[in-house]
């Protein structure tokens, strides 16, 4: 089954406490990226990723990380999580050439930071 | 950059025909995407223009007009589990960053 898979789906943490949130996609999709959604402002981008080893910022990306050093992961650092990074977090990924948007999406990830 | 406005609710009845419409300003553009998300969950990918005109998947429709920067999704017969948000997006032609509308709430009524 064609999916991306998000880990974890839920987590509450401390301010910075650094964590990682992965994302893995099985469709050998080259394109990957990761959003934000928070209520009435529905979802901003934060980075994503056109290949292996090339990744750029998104409108949101101050405070995240990410690196892509295999085609299917792409996992969401937060080195020193502060308690605005409370949100809800998506993956998403799709095939370079078609031109639109993201297909495909993971279930998210709900993150709180007290 | 890029910018998608549509409106924040809309408001229908069962069976009915509902337009949400989307306005974009961008400085290069690919095409228009549509997505439906229920409450607290993931966004699921419901159609995209790359060209002008009319697209259609079942009782959902979109509509693209590149010389008017607008697009529309339109959903036929309606039934109560259409009931959720509806965003349109697009991708930066060359820079590969993609930017969603702050999203349609649509609610459908008895």
């Amino acid at each position: 089954e064609a999916q991306v898979t998000q880990n974890p789906r839920y987590l509450i943490t401390v301010t910075g406490k650094k964590l990682t949130v992965t994302c893995s996609q099985n469709m050998n999709h080259e394109y990957m990226s990761w959003y934000r959604q928070d209520p009435g402002l529905g979802l901003r981008q934060i980075y994503y990723s056109m290949n292996v080893e090339v990744t750029d910022k998104g409108d949101v990306p101050e405070g995240y990380k990410v690196s892509r050093k295999e085609k299917r992961n792409f996992p969401l650092i937060l080195e020193s999580p502060s308690p605005n990074q409370t949100s809800l977090y998506f993956c998403a990924s799709s095939l370079m050439g078609q031109g639109g948007t993201e297909a495909f999406f993971g279930q998210g990830t709900r993150l709180t930071v007290v | 950059g890029q910018s998608l406005e549509q409106p924040s609710e809309v408001t229908a009845v069962e069976g009915a025909i509902v337009q949400i419409n989307c306005t974009y300003q961008t400085s290069g553009f690919y095409g228009l995407s549509w997505y439906q998300q229920h409450d607290g969950g993931a966004p699921t990918f419901l159609s995209y223009n790359a060209l002008d005109g009319l697209e259609e998947t079942g009782r959902f429709s979109s509509f693209l007009s590149r010389s008017d920067s607008y697009g529309y999704l339109l959903l036929q017969e309606l039934q109560m589990k259409d009931s959720a948000s509806y965003f349109c997006a697009s991708r930066q032609a060359n820079a590969g960053k993609s930017t969603f509308g702050d999203g349609t709430t649509l609610t459908v009524k008895p």
